[in-house]
């Protein structure tokens, strides 16, 4: 039973392409994320929604769109892929957004090459 | 804005060494404190945390005391194995965002650990 699960765990495409990466949690937190890692493994915030309500949108390009159809699912579609879209994109869930001890449970990633 | 900084990785041990891994912050007010793990292929997993100065967080044989002196949070322990290889990174709560739950990690450090 994998608590918060991404799909598809690897995404190889092309420049200009659109595509979308799917993320749901079973834990029925409130509050979803996606986080980008990059070559060198940092690791930044993208987007948070609480309740499907957008709360945390970094200075992202707006080819970068979240969807979350219910609290159990955050969904990751990016238009027209660059070269430096290529990344790790990991979905992240906490049970509320209220408290700052908040421990966040990450999904196993989404590893995007765009060629 | 508040910021994390670890120390440069890789950092390669024989098993059973003794290990820290720094870890300094820079943050308005007083941040919770975290340090999450991820191995290899997987997300990223919440190892240990602590919400004030002088806390100590412990799980697994690892500690971290939060300084706010010298504003650090240094990961250690005393005994490492094989199975602790992976990346650690650590990470404060970013409270000047409003209690949204974001998280800010530090660049994440590479831990070998050979037998």
């Amino acid at each position: 039973d994998t608590a918060v699960s991404q799909t598809p765990k690897y995404l190889v495409t092309q420049m200009g392409n659109d595509k979308s990466i799917k993320c749901e949690q079973n834990l029925g937190h409130d509050t979803m994320y996606w986080y980008k890692q990059d070559s060198k493994k940092f690791l930044k915030i993208m987007f948070s929604y609480n309740n499907k309500e957008l709360i945390i949108n970094e200075t992202v390009p707006n080819r970068f769109s979240p969807k979350s159809p219910d609290k159990a699912h955050l969904n990751l579609h990016i238009n027209s892929l660059e070269l430096g879209d290529s990344a790790v994109y990991f979905c992240a869930s906490s049970q509320d957004r209220s408290s700052t001890n908040e421990k966040l449970f990450f999904g196993s990633g989404t590893q995007l090459s765009v060629l | 804005g508040d910021s994390v900084t670890q120390m440069e990785g890789p950092v390669t041990l024989s098993e059973e060494a003794f290990l820290t891994i720094n870890c300094t912050y820079t943050a308005t007010g007083y941040p919770s404190l975290f340090w999450y793990v991820q191995y290899p292929g997987e997300g990223l997993q919440l190892l240990l945390k602590a919400t004030k100065a002088d806390d100590k967080g412990s799980n697994k044989g690892f500690e971290a005391t939060y300084r706010k002196e010298t504003t650090s949070f240094h990961l250690e322990k005393g005994s490492v194995q094989v199975s602790d290889s992976a990346v650690y990174f650590c990470a404060l709560s970013d409270r000047g965002s409003g209690n949204t739950g974001k998280l800010i990690f530090g660049q994440g450090t590479t831990l070998q650990v050979k037998p």
